[in-house]
């Protein structure tokens, strides 16, 4: 089945201690996103990847961090969280061509930082 | 810079009426557009898109979009609602391969039977 795989689905942490939120798409898509969704906000981009090792900031990129070593997979980075990015996270990947191509999306991981 | 607004936090629609969920968009060139649904705990599920062509883009689960070049709009619509459509609507616009998918704030429509 083709999908995009996130994982945690939920996460709780602590201010300032690291993590890493996976992603795993199995379509053989070029173009992978991350985004985050908050209310009232919809959602924004954080990091996009157009292939392997070519990664660039989306509209919220500050306090994250990603890499694309693999083309499956884009691995979201939060080196020291904040509890300004308690949110719901997606991550999304389409095909090459993918400014006229839909996206596919994750499942979610919503994020809670305390 | 490209932006999209959903005027409509919620929309309250009777089960059996037609639904319409409005978007207006904003762009430097020809804009691609789509929507997306959301349901409770799950990610966003493609709709329909328009890229070019007819103003009337058919979709999924028989939603529809009408392409107004004039009034820079997108709206969803469907001739006759069920309960089960009610979600998250959003709608969301790119001009170019080089410019990031912006999304709409979103629409919750309900549905009640």
């Amino acid at each position: 089945e083709a999908q995009v795989t996130q994982n945690p689905r939920y996460l709780i942490t602590v201010t300032g201690k690291k993590l890493t939120v996976t992603c795993s798409q199995n379509m053989n898509h070029e173009y992978m996103s991350w985004y985050r969704q908050d209310p009232g906000l919809g959602l924004r981009q954080i990091y996009y990847s157009m292939n392997v090792e070519v990664t660039d900031k989306g509209d919220v990129p500050e306090g994250y961090k990603v890499s694309r070593k693999e083309k499956r997979n884009f691995p979201l980075i939060l080196e020291s969280p904040s509890p300004n990015q308690t949110s719901l996270y997606f991550c999304a990947s389409s095909p090459e061509g993918h400014h006229y191509t839909e996206a596919f999306f994750g499942q979610g991981t919503r994020l809670t930082v305390v | 810079a490209q932006s999209v607004a959903q005027p409509e936090d919620q929309v309250n629609v009777a089960e059996g009426n037609p639904l319409t969920v409005k978007c207006t968009y904003s762009v430097s060139g020809n804009p691609y557009l789509f929507w997306y649904v959301q349901y409770p705990n799950r990610g966003l599920q493609f709709l329909l898109k328009y890229i070019t062509g007819d103003n009337l883009v058919k979709g999924s689960y028989g939603f529809e979009a009408e392409f107004n070049k004039s009034q820079t709009s997108f709206h969803l619509k469907k001739p006759s609602a069920l309960v089960s459509d009610s979600a998250l609507y959003f709608c969301a616009v790119r001009d170019t391969e080089n410019t990031p998918l912006v999304f709409g704030k979103g629409t919750r429509l309900s549905v009640i039977a």
